[in-house]
């Protein structure tokens, strides 16, 4: 079976700029959670999605968002990028929302804000 | 929130050493997972371990969930074991949001 899935794997845009990235989680997953990766830390949370709602929004501004589709790949979009936004972005999947919920990653998209 | 730190943040070994990397983290939780993150920045699972013990191979993972700690032991290590190792845990009201610690470097040396 598939693992999780994302696509671009790196992609270059200069400050001001719009960006999507994409998730496609594993097969029979319905949550897809977002984190985003700056060099030498620790992956941070930016939303969860589970049947399609929100459940869960991170400390990140109004410039982030995401929606999930009906069938649970998802988006991130970016507006207005600053160099700050330069990171990696993790989605993960997993079968539930919440609770005893072991969740996957995909490999990544490496985003670079010139 | 809950805070999650983990010790060493570095470690070097010789290859076939053991070693011991340790998350504490200050509340508790109903998951914990322990990650492999490799070079190219992939997120490996290792272990889904809210309590108790488990073993894959060369590796295990213990978490006593009353005392809010969790270890993972690496055995014989080898080259390939080198990377970053990140527990992480979610509480039940979050949302499936998992809170990551600063992880622990490990380079393995030939």
């Amino acid at each position: 079976d598939a693992g999780v899935t994302q696509s671009p794997t790196h992609l270059i845009k200069t400050r001001g700029q719009h960006v999507t990235l994409r998730c496609s989680p594993i097969s029979g997953h319905k949550s897809v959670s977002w984190y985003q990766q700056v060099l030498g830390q620790g992956p941070q949370f930016i939303f969860q999605y589970y049947e399609k709602e929100e459940r869960g929004r991170g400390n990140f501004p109004d410039r982030f968002s995401a929606r999930q589709f009906p069938n649970y790949s998802s988006e991130l979009n970016v507006n207005a990028l600053l160099l700050g936004d330069s990171a990696l972005y993790l989605c993960a999947s997993s079968y539930r929302g919440q609770g005893n919920n072991e969740q996957f990653f995909g490999p990544g998209t490496r985003l670079t804000v010139l | 929130g809950i805070q999650v730190e983990q010790s060493p943040p570095d470690l070097i070994l010789q290859e076939g050493a053991n070693s011991t990397l340790r998350c504490n983290f200050s509340d508790s939780v109903n998951n914990l997972q322990w990650f492999h993150q490799n070079p190219w920045g992939q997120l490996i699972n290792l272990f889904y371990i809210p309590s108790g013990t488990k073993q894959n191979g060369r590796l295990s993972a213990t978490t006593v969930a009353t005392e809010r700690y969790s270890l993972l032991y690496i055995s014989s290590s080898q080259t390939t074991d080198s990377g970053v190792y990140f527990c992480a845990v979610e509480q039940g009201n979050q949302g499936g949001k998992l809170i990551f610690g600063q992880g622990t470097e490990l380079s393995v040396k030939p």
